[in-house]
């Protein structure tokens, strides 16, 4: 059975670095996509953007570029979101989603359980 | 960007039919997918491809689009349906994926 397992939950200040992981099992990892997604408290879903983790080609959403960092590792079948400078505006839930099949537009069926990431001084 | 509406909130009594739209600039020409989520969970996928519904999820659930709307319709509401529901296509002119901003539905 696919799926993901995200790391656990996060409590940091303003301006530290943080990177969270999502590792898949249970399927071949190299030929899916993984997506992040953020839920800011009470909020909708937010697309951040998408990382393939054979070649790791990255697609972000304007609105996170150059705010995070999607990157993946496939020897140990783990992505991972990145933070250099956090904010409070970074307080959210982020979800790794895989796609139900291996183009990079297809419905993601695939949830990671989600990591809580709270930023506050 | 490429934005999708959606209205916040609907409300449906049991066993009526919900419909929950979803507004885009001729979405009737792209892929919709829809999800589900509940308080607490992460979103489960409903519909994906307009129309189609993965293995577990009823026969209840349908999509449809045409124009400028998709719309999610569940027929023989029951309260274990009220949930958050997101509406996502993939906008082939930025080569990004997009979330409408949510409908809460409540079963009375």
């Amino acid at each position: 059975e696919a799926q993901l397992v995200q790391s656990g939950a996060e409590v940091k200040k303003p301006g530290e670095s943080l990177r969270i992981s999502c590792e898949g099992s249970g399927y071949s990892f190299t030929n899916f996509w993984i997506g992040w997604v953020r839920q800011r408290p009470g909020k909708g879903l937010e697309w951040m953007g998408l990382i393939h983790p054979g070649d790791s080609d990255t697609k972000y959403s304007p609105s996170f570029q150059g705010q995070v960092i999607i990157s993946a590792d496939k020897s140990i079948r783990t992505a991972y979101l990145q933070w250099n400078n956090l904010k409070a505006s970074d307080t959210a839930m982020y979800y790794c989603a895989r796609p139900y099949f291996v183009a990079r537009h297809d419905a993601f069926n695939i949830w990671g359980q989600g990591t809580m990431v709270t930023v506050s001084s | 960007s490429y934005v999708l509406t959606q209205p916040p909130s609907v409300s449906v009594a049991p066993g009526k039919t919900a419909t929950i739209t979803c507004g885009g600039d001729n979405i009737g020409t792209k892929s919709v997918h829809w999800y589900q989520q509940k308080p607490g969970q992460a979103p489960v996928m409903v519909i994906y491809y307009d129309n189609d519904r993965p293995s577990g999820i009823p026969e209840r659930f349908s999509g449809s689009h045409s124009g400028n709307t998709a719309t999610l319709t569940i027929s023989r509401v029951d309260a274990g349906d009220e949930a958050d529901y997101y509406c996502q296509v993939w906008h082939t002119g930025s080569d990004l994926g997009v979330f409408g901003g949510g409908t809460k539905l409540t079963v009375l």
